[in-house]
């Protein structure tokens, strides 16, 4: 159980479009969804959390009207790069929490985006 | 806030050999402690988890120690196999519920 399934695994895109990643939980409802952000040999950096129904919290530093986050479902997350540059590419990664609290947190496979 | 950090950004070990990778914490009310494995080009992958209330754990050939007075926590994994070699993470959360992850170890195992 616990399955998170993250789409695309990757992506190329040219300067200036928009990207979405999705990012689903798909043998459990997921309360909470996190996504981050690693460079190469750097640890996860997190960009927002979201919880079901409202709207993202995102860290400080992250740009809300650029990296656009909806968690509509239970099931499903989103994060869109818009107006993407190559400085924004970067290995994106969802986690899911089925229950509240502190308790574990599944992780998507990843999207590698490259900007060209 | 969380500040969470690592002893050795590198492992290298013989296969059969027992490892140990150390993380330290700086949030005496954290409370939750995740370690993962993230193999390259991957996500990061569940291994075992403790609580506050707890000093130990164990799984299939894990264990994971946690020390409250001294903030650090430590994963051992028994018999290190060429399997194991990937980055190993810890993430410590508290009253936030927000996890915050570790700089990371990279496990090197020889055959």
């Amino acid at each position: 159980g616990a399955v998170v399934s993250q789409h695309p695994s990757w992506v190329i895109c040219k300067s200036g479009t928009s990207v979405k990643i999705e990012c689903r939980s798909l043998d459990f409802q997921a309360t909470t969804m996190f996504w981050y952000r690693q460079f190469p040999k750097q640890s996860l950096m997190l960009m927002a959390t979201s919880n079901e129904g409202s709207k993202a919290t995102y860290e400080q530093g992250v740009e809300k009207d650029k990296f656009l986050i909806n968690h509509a479902s239970l099931t499903l997350s989103t994060l869109t790069v818009t107006s993407a540059h190559p400085e924004d590419s970067s290995f994106y990664i969802c986690s899911a929490r089925g229950r509240t609290g502190n308790t574990e947190a599944f992780f998507g496979q990843g999207t590698r985006l490259t900007v060209v | 806030g969380e500040s969470v950090g690592l002893h050795l950004p590198t492992l290298s070990v013989q296969e059969g050999d027992n490892s140990i990778i150390n993380c330290a914490y700086s949030n005496s009310a954290s409370d939750y402690f995740i370690w993962y494995k993230q193999e390259s080009g991957k996500g990061p992958q569940f291994i075992i988890d403790i609580r506050s209330n707890m000093d130990k754990r164990q799984g299939q050939r894990v264990t994971v120690l946690l020390n409250k007075t001294v903030k650090h926590l430590s994963l051992q994994i028994a018999a290190t196999q060429p399997g194991d070699s990937a980055v190993y993470f810890c993430a410590v959360s508290g009253g936030s519920y927000i996890p915050t992850f570790g700089r990371g170890t990279s496990l090197i195992v020889h055959p």
